[in-house]
């Protein structure tokens, strides 16, 4: 069974600062791996997803996360933080495919400071 | 990526009566996956529904409780049954089309009374 780790529900940095989001999981196949992205009374959006190739993938509003199998992470990285960033971070991992389930982590809620 | 229609988008529904969710997607998929999140928390995966045949509940989920139906392959329901407060969350259907990651419907706001 596939399953995700989100370490820290609650994360806090000042405006311009680095954004770490860190993300494990587990899965008995190789997994595809997804960060989505909910802010305050809206819907899940997609922030970038890695399925096979390249190990570090790019997303929108300037979010990376590397694909590292030894470590079996999945960690999202923004090099600097604006104020629009405050909101919840979920990620995920599924078997890939579109009849294979999406297993989502607890969600690390993103506070960004003045 | 694929566009879902959901609704309602919010409901306010006296405890043991039933209310039956509609996601409408734009293009034909072979699943179609049903998620709760209650307030303050992540996603949980109720059910798999495959077109023609029964949907396939995780673990804590039943049919009783959430029937499923899938008449074609653009088209699914989810009645939450015999309400109780508990049952207060925002429902979310999704879909995953052509490799380019799951798409949600915007979810139905679902509070119990």
């Amino acid at each position: 069974a596939q399953s995700v780790t989100q370490l820290g529900s609650h994360v806090s940095v000042s405006e311009g600062a680095l954004v770490l989001l860190r993300c494990n999981y587990s899965s008995s196949v190789p997994p595809y791996l997804f960060w989505y992205v909910q802010y305050p009374n809206q819907g899940l959006q997609l922030l970038l997803k890695y399925t096979t190739g390249a190990t570090l993938v790019k997303g929108i509003n300037g979010f990376e996360a590397e694909f590292k199998k030894s470590e079996t992470s999945f960690h999202l990285t923004k090099p600097s933080a604006h104020m629009s960033d405050a909101a919840e971070y979920f990620c995920a991992v599924s078997e890939g495919g579109a009849t294979n389930k999406l297993i989502f982590g607890t969600g690390t809620l993103l506070a960004v400071q003045p | 990526s694929a566009v879902i229609s959901q609704k309602p988008s919010r409901d306010i529904c006296q405890r043991g009566t039933s209310l039956t969710i509609q996601c409408q997607v734009d293009s034909q998929v072979t699943m179609m996956f049903w998620y709760r999140q209650q307030p303050g928390q992540s996603l949980t995966l109720i059910a798999t529904a495959n077109q023609g045949s029964e949907a396939t509940y995780e673990s804590g989920f039943v049919i009783d409780k959430f029937p499923i139906s899938r008449p074609n392959l653009t088209f699914s329901t989810l009645t939450v049954s015999n309400m109780s407060p508990e049952d207060s969350s925002i429902y979310l259907c999704s879909v995953e089309v052509n490799g380019r990651g799951y798409t949600f419907g915007s979810g139905t706001r679902l509070t119990v009374v």
